[in-house]
């Protein structure tokens, strides 16, 4: 049972123009997200988090906000560059943060020139 | 400063062989992972580490086995390869449990 789901396999967008990624999870005792961003043949890296106490966190061009009754969460990149071309995956956890990660499938972003 | 370090990078097995995936951190981090990635799926958590001597099982645990003599070195053992095992394994590293993780490059692992 996926209890963090990536829906979108994938997405593609124009340089400048707003990405947003979605995710979705079902487990309400998470109460911390994260997002990661994955280049081939590298380990993921840490992008941006949110805890449930608020409903957006902004970090340059990186926002993400939380929907805590729709169970919901996205990733706004804005604007996309070509460098963002990248597999984002969406983690959560419970009890403030301390339980172990829960992963995503995983999207891949184009971000075309 | 090389963060999180993973040997080897590619390796093909033939079924029933085994071996050991190295993980070795300078981060002096307490927290270390093993996750395995499917293609088209998510990263699934292996073993964890929460200090030297100390390890756990995670979501997908059969088939494997770590130990934790070190802060720096969490290896991954694979007793009988099976071709269910091919996929890609990363190690991480976390200050504290629900901190970022820090991960390393992989070890794309096919076993056939």
């Amino acid at each position: 049972d996926q209890q963090v789901k990536q829906n979108s396999p994938s997405l593609s967008v124009q340089e400048g123009r707003i990405s947003i990624l979605n995710c979705d999870y079902t487990n309400s005792m998470f109460d911390y997200f994260l997002w990661y961003k994955k280049y081939p043949a590298e380990g993921p890296t840490f992008l941006i988090s949110i805890s449930s106490i608020k409903d957006k966190n902004e970090d340059g061009r990186f926002t993400v906000f939380l929907n805590k009754s729709a169970k919901h969460l996205s990733l706004h990149i804005v604007p996309s560059q070509p460098g963002d071309s990248a597999v984002y995956f969406c983690a959560a956890s419970a009890q403030g943060g301390s339980e172990k990660l829960v992963f995503g499938k995983g999207m891949k972003l184009t971000v075309n020139p | 400063n090389a963060g999180v370090t993973q040997t080897p990078k590619f390796r093909i097995l033939k079924i029933g062989q085994s071996m050991t995936l190295q993980c070795t951190q300078d981060m002096n981090h307490n927290y270390m992972y093993w996750y395995r990635q499917d293609p088209g799926m998510g990263l699934k958590l292996i073993y964890y580490s929460v200090g030297a001597g100390i390890t756990d099982k995670g979501e997908v645990p059969n088939g494997y086995n770590v130990s934790r003599s070190t802060t720096e070195d969490f290896p991954l053992r694979l007793e009988l390869a099976a071709p269910s095992q091919t996929s890609v394994y990363f190690c991480a590293t976390g200050a504290q449990i629900n901190e970022k993780l820090f991960f390393g490059s992989g070890t794309q692992l096919s076993v056939l």
